[in-house]
């Protein structure tokens, strides 16, 4: 049981470029979540998904997209990376019983040159 | 006004002392509430909700004052282990989590 993973780890992009990071979770859960944190600014909520095929927006969605074509994957992509979206990325995912302990992946470090 | 606004610390405290955190919270509409940990360059995770009628766990105690709107995390007996940012997070709507910006805590030999 992995849990939750994000791929990659580590990116460093220059403006204007684009990526796809990806979360994968192996709990079933329906809910997922994207968020970034920076430096004095905690953790925020960029889009979230409540099941398969469903996404909304977060706080912060402005410059991002994600999609959730299977219940386990959870996309978030870049189309134009501004050195504003330099943070890290957390994946989260919940089951509907817990709607408060979200479970995180290891996060993505992103730099935007 | 931040939603949630923590101290960012750092807290320095030697092994075996007390140690405690507070956050407030501007929402007087809030139901739910959690300490999270966060263990440097790590992702965060789940320490413990809060009741309104406090709660413990081993040495962590968490307590909720609704009239003031602030949460308090207490640490007893504190471990080298314990060192690592606390996030003060409260629920903000459609079951979604707003955090705050974290306490970090260095326990020292």
């Amino acid at each position: 049981n992995a849990g939750v993973t994000q791929t990659p780890k580590f990116r460093v992009l220059k403006t204007g470029q684009s990526m796809t990071l990806l979360c994968a979770q192996d709990m079933n859960h329906e809910y997922m979540y994207w968020y970034r944190q920076d430096p004095g600014m905690g953790l925020r909520l960029i889009h979230y998904s409540v099941g398969e095929g469903t996404t909304a927006k977060g706080e912060v969605p402005d410059g991002y997209n994600v999609s959730r074509l299977k219940k386990q994957n959870f996309l978030l992509g870049l189309e134009s990376a501004a050195p504003s979206q330099t943070s890290v990325y957390f994946c989260a995912s919940r089951n509907d019983y817990s709607p408060y302990e979200q479970y995180f992946g290891p996060g993505t470090r992103l730099t935007v040159t | 006004r931040k939603e949630v606004e923590q101290d960012p610390g750092p807290f320095n405290v030697p092994e075996g002392a007390t140690v405690a955190f507070n956050c407030t919270y501007s929402n007087s509409a809030s139901q739910s509430f959690f300490w999270y940990r966060q263990d440097c360059r790590k992702e965060p995770k789940l320490l413990m909700s809060v009741y309104s009628s406090g709660n413990e766990d081993g040495r962590f105690t968490a307590q909720l004052n609704r009239a003031s709107q602030y949460i308090s995390l207490l640490i007893r007996d504190s471990k080298l282990s314990d060192s690592a940012t606390y996030l003060c997070v409260v629920n903000g709507g459609f079951q979604k989590l707003v955090f705050g910006t974290g306490t970090r805590l260095l326990v020292s030999p």
